[in-house]
């Protein structure tokens, strides 16, 4: 099976303005989950998505979304980007039946903003 | 809330030495999952080995042992014939055992092998 894919692998953008990363999942996964590393604060849960709802959310500002289709792939998007927002973007994904726990992660999406 | 420690930021070991890494957690479920996942320099994130709460047998995958006390909220993983593959920076994580729950990561350790 292939693996979680992430695009584009790298991005650069300046304060101010929006961006879209898009993470498609391991076939037949449905549960995709997205994080944010930074060398600060370490590994942190942005949101988690099935079957296109949002199921659990972490302490993000509003500037950060998410959505997922009906083919289980999945974009977030972070507007008004600010210096902070600079981090490795990862996805995850996972199979059902609940509670299986394991996420298989993407290789990342590493956004820098000047 | 959970939280989850690893309380040695940098270790090192030599090729075909053995290393454990330590982790403890706090919780007050009794039903979760733990895991020790790798990420090299690449930073793709690999899951090394995973461990039920429910099962007192200690999970292995090849050279990957963990060590499990479910009392004492430990969670160490042990990697044996060390080889140069193996440095990297290696998380422990949590998740409760309920779907949509997210992983709850410790800071890390780095490994570096020497030969």
């Amino acid at each position: 099976k292939a693996g979680v894919t992430q695009t584009p692998r790298y991005l650069i953008k300046t304060r101010g303005q929006q961006v879209t990363l898009s993470c498609s999942p391991i076939s037949g996964h449905r549960s995709v989950s997205w994080y944010q590393q930074t060398p600060g604060q370490g590994l942190q849960f942005l949101f988690e998505y099935f079957s296109e709802t949002q199921r659990n959310k972490g302490n993000f500002p509003g500037r950060f979304s998410g959505r997922q289709f009906s083919n289980s792939r999945s974009e977030m998007n972070v507007s008004t980007l600010e210096l902070g927002d600079s981090a490795l973007y990862l996805c995850a994904s996972s199979s059902l039946p609940v509670g299986e726990g394991t996420q298989y992660f993407g290789p990342g999406t590493r956004l820098t903003v000047l | 809330a959970q939280t989850v420690t690893q309380s040695q930021p940098e270790m090192s070991v030599q090729e075909a030495e053995t290393v454990t890494l330590s982790c403890t957690y706090d919780t007050s479920e009794s039903d979760y999952y733990l895991f020790w996942y790798k990420q090299p320099p690449s930073r793709q994130m690999i899951l090394v080995i995973r461990q039920e709460a429910y099962k007192q047998q200690n999970a292995t995958e090849n050279r990957f042992s963990v060590n499990f006390q479910k009392a004492a909220k430990s969670f160490s993983l042990k990697i044996s014939d060390s080889q140069l593959g193996d440095a990297a920076m290696y998380f422990c994580a949590y998740r409760r055992h309920q779907a949509g729950t997210a992983l709850i990561f410790g800071k890390g350790t780095t490994l570096s092998v020497s030969s």
